[in-house]
């Protein structure tokens, strides 16, 4: 199974800032195989990216994923208040699904 | 506009039996893969299981199979998760979750409001 590991586990940012978060892969993904998801507290995941760099539909163009092999990143260029709230990588394969444990997204 | 509704949750001892159901509405369900992913109180997401739009291909994360049976009823468009010999650490809220069409790199793009599974005596 590949585990995921997202840090950092809390990011405190400012509105307006940028922020950076990573998702590390036990061993290498399929960069199609990697998606971003937020949540909010109380509602459903959102998918926000697949495919490791393309928007979902609805997916404002602040948002931009990255990466290859084992190292895969989600920025947010500019945070809006929408915008805190925790985010999930995952990854698949033919038969296994994993997510990260998660990066929340605060208000500083 | 797509719909999942789940269904079946509540509160169960442990070591009993509990089906979940997903209504789903919107789309051609029959040709999605479906799957279950739930979230214990104050954790990150747990995939659990999936199945594919015939449902002739299951798949169960490690920790579950052998506990937990996924189905499906293409004819009402439902997705069911049948959990069995429930513990403690089962308690969570279960989604319901559709896979992208084939041809697009996978993932899940629509999710249920979730169901509450609670396991206490």
């Amino acid at each position: 199974e590949i585990v995921l590991t997202q840090s950092p586990g809390t990011l405190s940012l400012s509105p307006g800032e940028r922020a950076t978060l990573s998702c590390r892969a036990s061993q290498s993904v399929n960069s199609n195989y990697l998606a971003w998801y937020q949540q909010k507290p109380g509602q459903a995941p959102r998918l926000l990216i697949y495919g490791a760099s393309s928007r979902a539909t609805g997916i404002p163009d602040r948002f931009s994923g990255s990466g290859s092999g084992t190292d895969f990143t989600l920025t947010i260029s500019r945070l809006e208040p929408e915008d805190f709230a925790v985010y999930y990588c995952q990854q698949s394969t033919v038969s296994s699904w994993t997510f990260g444990q998660g990066t929340k997204v605060e208000i500083k | 506009e797509v719909q999942l509704l789940e269904s079946g949750g509540g509160l169960v001892q442990p070591g009993g039996s509990l089906r979940l159901s997903c209504a789903a509405s919107g789309f051609t369900f029959s040709s999605n893969s479906m799957s279950w992913v739930r979230q214990a109180p104050g954790k990150g997401l747990e995939w659990v299981s999936i199945i594919s739009g015939s449902g002739a291909t299951i798949s169960y994360a490690d920790s579950l199979r052998g506990r937990f049976t996924i189905s499906r009823d293409n004819s009402k468009n439902t997705l069911f998760l049948q959990m069995h010999s429930l513990r403690a650490e089962d308690t969570a809220v279960y989604y319901c979750a559709k896979k992208v069409a084939p041809g697009t790199p996978p993932c899940f793009d629509y999710w249920g409001q979730g169901m509450l599974v609670t396991v206490s005596s």
